[in-house]
């Protein structure tokens, strides 16, 4: 079975424009969240999305957002990018919203410059 | 504020001995506690899930605890190898509906050959 994949892998941008990362989950699994990861703060969760619907945010600005197709593929987008929005972004995938076992992807690494 | 301390300084050990990493947390009801394995440049990988009603889980050469008296699990690696070297991350899912799970910084296993 394929794992979490995430697209692109590595990306860099200049502050002010806008970012989309792309996450397919695991075959079967309709749970994908999505987590900042900086050594500063560690990781810290974005948002949560099930049968697509957004079922939990994390504390994050309004310019961090996402949705979630009907094939359980989930996007997220980051507008006017800031210096601070530099990070590991990571996807994980579950079978369903308790988080028993989530499957994380190798992550989107973003450089703002 | 609810908070998750993991030691942040690395634990050096020697190969075949027993790694200890320690997660504690306050202001807290978890309904389960999770460890997370992640290299470097690599998304987490799920380790073991411990429920808050189970006080010892086992897995191969991994061990968990969980006492919610002290609130503090503790993560046992037994006869360490160099490829265990590594950052183990604990996570929370905090009880009451809530799903937002919520990550320790994470510590650095180091095991010496």
């Amino acid at each position: 079975k394929a794992g979490v994949t995430q697209t692109p892998r590595y990306l860099i941008k200049t502050r002010g424009q806008q970012v989309t990362l792309s996450c397919s989950p695991i075959s079967g699994h309709r749970s994908v969240s999505w987590y900042q990861q900086t050594p500063g703060q560690g990781l810290q969760f974005l948002f949560e999305y099930f049968s697509e619907t957004q079922r939990n945010k994390g504390n994050f600005p309004g310019r961090f957002s996402g949705r979630q197709f009907s094939n359980s593929r989930s996007e997220m987008n980051v507008s006017t990018l800031e210096l601070g929005d530099s990070a590991l972004y990571l996807c994980a995938s579950s079978m369903d919203i308790s988080y028993n076992e989530q499957f994380f992807g190798p992550g989107t690494r973003l450089t703002v410059l | 504020s609810q908070k998750i301390e993991q030691n942040s300084e690395a634990l050096n050990i020697q190969e075949g001995k027993t790694a200890t990493l320690t997660c504690n947390y306050t202001n807290y009801s978890p309904a389960y506690l999770q460890w997370y394995r992640q290299d470097p440049g690599r998304g987490p990988v799920f380790l073991l899930l411990i429920r808050e009603n189970e006080k010892e889980k086992r897995k191969e050469r991994l061990k968990v605890t969980f006492d919610t008296t002290l609130k503090q699990s503790l993560f046992h690696i037994t006869a360490s190898q160099p490829a265990d070297s590594a950052t183990y991350l604990c996570a929370l899912d905090p009880s009451g509906g809530s799903y937002i799970p919520t990550f320790g910084r994470g510590t650095s296993l180091i095991v010496h050959p």
